[in-house]
C-alpha cells in the first residue's frame, strides 16, 4: 500500500461546529504532516509529527488541534473555525523527517466554513 | 533567504513541445530539490528530485537541470502532452529539516 488516504473528501461546517479530519497511511512511515492549501497557492505547512510526537507547530491558531493516535493515523480537530479557514487540507507522510525524505501527499479534504 | 522563486506563473505549450519551468534560491544550505505535480482537486505528487552534487537528472520525459553556482534549477518536460496539464511546484529543503519551501507554482497548459 503506497498511498495516503484522507476522509472526508469534502466538509462543510459552520463556525460553531466541531469536526475532525482523518488521515491514514500504511507505508510504515514515521513522519506525518498537515498542510493547508489555498486556491492557486502552494501548500503551507501546519504541523509535523515525528514518531507520534508533535515536532513542529507553525504558529497555527488553537482552533486547529492535531492528534496522532498511532504511527498510521493523524487527525486534525477543528473547532470554531472562521470562513478564511476554508481551504484544501492535505496530509502527507514520509519515511522519516530530514532532508531528502520524499513526502507522499493524500488527496486532501476540501473544507468550507460558512 | 528561505524563499524559492518560481517562474513563469503560467505556461502554454503545444503538444509535442518542450515545457521549461525555472526556480531560483538564495539559501546555500538547501540540499534537496523536489518537483511536485498537482492536478485540480488532487494532492501534490512527487515527480522528480535532485541533490546539488548532480547537475542533471532524467526520468522519462522529465529532466531536472541544476546549476549550483547560479543557485538555479529547472524542470524540462519533453514531448509535452495534454495529460501533463497541471500545476507544478518546485521546492527545496535543507539538511535535517522537516520543512519543504515551495515555489509559488506554475500552471502548465498543453494544447492538443
Amino acid at each position: 500500500d503506497t498511498e495516503v488516504t484522507q476522509t472526508p473528501k469534502h466538509l462543510v461546517m459552520g463556525m460553531t461546529n466541531k469536526k475532525s479530519l482523518k488521515c491514514e497511511q500504511h507505508m510504515g512511515h514515521r513522519a506525518m504532516y498537515w498542510y493547508k492549501q489555498k486556491a492557486k497557492k502552494p501548500p503551507e505547512l501546519m504541523f509535523v509529527y515525528s514518531y507520534e510526537k508533535l515536532s513542529i507547530n507553525e504558529s497555527v491558531p488553537s482552533r486547529f488541534s492535531p492528534e496522532c493516535p498511532n504511527s498510521s493515523l493523524l487527525n486534525l480537530h477543528l473547532h470554531a473555525l472562521q470562513p478564511e479557514d476554508s481551504a484544501l487540507y492535505l496530509c502527507a507522510s514520509s519515511q522519516d523527517t530530514g532532508t531528502g525524505r520524499e513526502q507522499f501527499f493524500g488527496p486532501g479534504t476540501r473544507l468550507t466554513v460558512l | 533567504q528561505q524563499q524559492v522563486k518560481q517562474s513563469p506563473q503560467s505556461l502554454i505549450v503545444q503538444k509535442g513541445g518542450i515545457s521549461i519551468i525555472n526556480c531560483a534560491y538564495e539559501n546555500t544550505a538547501f540540499d534537496y530539490f523536489p518537483w511536485y505535480q498537482q492536478f485540480p482537486g488532487k494532492g501534490p505528487a512527487l515527480l522528480i528530485a535532485i541533490r546539488p552534487d548532480v547537475s542533471e537528472k532524467k526520468e522519462g520525459r522529465f529532466t531536472i537541470s541544476f546549476n549550483k553556482s547560479a543557485k538555479q534549477f529547472s524542470l524540462h518536460i519533453m514531448d509535452s502532452q495534454p495529460g501533463d496539464s497541471a500545476t507544478y511546484f518546485c521546492a527545496a529543503s535543507w539538511g535535517g529539516s522537516e520543512k519543504l519551501v515551495f515555489g509559488k507554482g506554475t500552471k502548465l497548459t498543453v494544447n492538443p
